[in-house]
């Protein structure tokens, strides 16, 4: 069974430039997350979505960051402009069905932002 | 308070030790608990979900305790491939809401 995909695997911008990453869950999973991490920390979760609805967006800078997951598949998590405080690993997970009480989060090898 | 607090550690133990974590979490409304395993630049990974009554995989056992809110993760006989990050995560409000804690680094030495 294939995984949870990202891309890119890496990228380095400046800041003020804008930065898009591509995330495609396991197949038939409903629910959708993005998460921040920064070197030291846990994941610290941006955006929640089950199929193509927003579930949890409360940690999302909405200023300078948006996501969105049209079809209920794949998604993009889209910063503008970016800002040093931004570098950090982007993770996507993906699972089964996240209004479940115990369900399994699988994890894509994210994407490592630097920003310059 | 930190919705979801661990020890940082690092925790350094011998091959062969028993080590074991704790994770308070703050909200007496969250409803499920797992403990994740992230080995060095690499993605998270399930090792256990944590059941009221306790749950024992292997070497590995968990335990809730919601009077203290708290939950643990017990590992025996530590082998040096146990060397890990280890998150404790925690939902709640219908099982939504996703909290990870900051993770607790474990190092098993020869």
């Amino acid at each position: 069974e294939a995984g949870v995909a990202q891309s890119p695997r890496y990228k380095i911008i400046e800041k003020r430039q804008s930065v898009a990453f591509w995330c495609n869950p396991i197949s038939g999973h409903a629910t959708l997350y993005w998460y921040q991490q920064i070197l030291g920390q846990g994941p610290k979760l941006l955006i929640q979505f089950q199929n193509n609805g927003v579930v949890d967006d409360s940690q999302l800078p909405k200023d300078r960051f948006s996501a969105e997951r049209l079809k209920g598949v794949d998604s993009t998590l889209k910063i503008q402009p970016a800002k040093l405080e931004d570098s950090a690993v982007y993770l996507c997970a993906s699972s089964l069905d996240g209004t479940v009480r115990y369900n399994e989060q699988f994890f894509g090898p994210g994407t490592r932002l630097t920003v310059l | 308070r930190k919705e979801v607090e661990q020890d940082p550690g690092p925790f350094n133990v011998p091959e062969g030790a028993t080590v074991a974590f704790n994770c308070t979490y703050s909200n007496s409304a969250s409803q499920s608990f797992f403990w994740y395993r992230q080995d060095c630049r690499k993605e998270p990974k399930l090792l256990m979900s944590v059941y009221s009554s306790g749950n024992e995989d292997g070497r590995f056992t968990a335990q809730l305790n919601r009077a203290s809110q708290y939950i643990s993760l017990l590992i025996r006989d530590s082998k040096l491939s146990d060397s890990a990050t280890y998150l404790c995560v925690v939902n709640r409000r219908g099982y939504q809401k996703v909290t990870f804690g900051t993770g607790t680094k474990l190092q098993v030495i020869p």
